[in-house]
C-alpha cells in the first residue's frame, strides 16, 4: 500500500514557540491531505483539509491563524503550530487518499507534541 | 453532519473467544468505511476497507460487514489472541470527493491469556 511519513515523530517545545510538522506521501501524489488531532484516550478529530495550490479548509473551532497549513507540493503538507501552549500538546496525524479507485486513506505514523 | 458511534467502549475477553465490535453512523450516504487498529501511543494500522457497494470484507481472522441502510458496521474477530489487544477505530467517509474520514471513539479490547 501507499506510504505516508511524518516528521518529527515526537517533539518537545517551550510554551510560546512554533513547531512545524511535515507530512509526506512517499510513493504517490496527494492533492489533498488531512490533519487530525488526538488527545489522550480520545478519538481522532479532523482539524483541517490541506489542498495543494489553495488554502486549507479548517473545521469549526480550529484556529487557522494558530494552525498554519501549507501544501507546498503534491507530496508534502506542513502543519505549523504557532505560539504553542500546553493545551496544544497532542498526537497529530496526517492522512492522504491513495490514487486507486478504492480511495483508501493512508495515515502517517503521527507526531507527538508536548508543550512545556 | 456525520457522527460515528462505537459500542462497547471497552471489552475484555479470554483468549480464544470470538467477538464482535459495533459501529454505527448517522448518515448512510457514505463512500466507504474503514476499520483501524491503534496500539497505545502509536499510529493507525488499517485493517479493512469496505466500499459502499460491498457487504463485507475479510482478512485472516477479521471480518467486517456493512449495512448502509441501517447505518451499521461490525468487526468480527475470530479466535481472539492476546496480541489482538488494542483500540479498534471505525471511520466513515462521506460520499463526496476529497472528504476526510470521521472517526468513532473506538473500542478498547483486552484479550487475556
Amino acid at each position: 500500500g501507499a506510504v505516508v511519513s511524518q516528521h518529527p515523530s515526537w517533539v518537545i517545545c517551550k510554551s510560546g514557540t512554533s513547531v512545524k510538522i511535515e507530512c509526506r506521501s512517499l510513493d504517490f501524489q496527494a492533492t489533498t491531505m488531512f490533519w487530525y488531532r488526538q488527545f489522550p484516550k480520545q478519538s481522532l478529530m479532523l482539524m483541517a483539509t490541506s489542498n495543494e495550490g489553495s488554502k486549507a479548509t479548517y473545521e469549526q473551532g480550529v484556529e487557522k491563524d494558530k494552525f498554519l497549513i501549507n501544501h507546498a507540493s503534491l507530496t508534502l503538507s506542513t502543519l505549523t503550530v504557532t505560539s504553542a501552549h500546553p493545551e496544544d500538546s497532542s498526537f497529530y496525524i496526517c492522512s492522504a487518499p491513495g490514487d486507486s479507485s478504492y480511495n483508501e486513506q493512508f495515515f502517517g505514523p503521527g507526531t507527538r507534541l508536548t508543550v512545556l | 453532519k456525520q457522527e460515528v458511534t462505537q459500542i462497547p467502549a471497552a471489552l475484555s475477553v479470554p483468549e480464544g473467544e470470538n467477538l464482535v465490535l459495533n459501529c454505527s453512523f448517522t448518515d448512510s450516504a457514505i463512500y466507504n468505511l474503514q476499520w483501524f487498529r491503534q496500539d497505545p501511543g502509536k499510529g493507525l494500522t488499517s485493517l479493512l476497507l469496505i466500499q459502499s457497494s460491498q457487504r463485507e470484507q475479510t482478512s485472516g481472522r477479521l471480518n467486517a460487514s456493512l449495512d448502509k441502510s441501517s447505518g451499521r458496521s461490525t468487526l468480527y474477530i475470530a479466535a481472539s489472541q492476546p496480541g489482538d489487544s488494542a483500540t479498534y477505530l471505525c471511520a466513515a467517509r462521506a460520499n463526496q470527493a476529497g472528504t476526510a474520514l470521521i472517526f468513532g471513539k473506538g473500542t478498547t479490547l483486552s484479550v487475556s491469556s
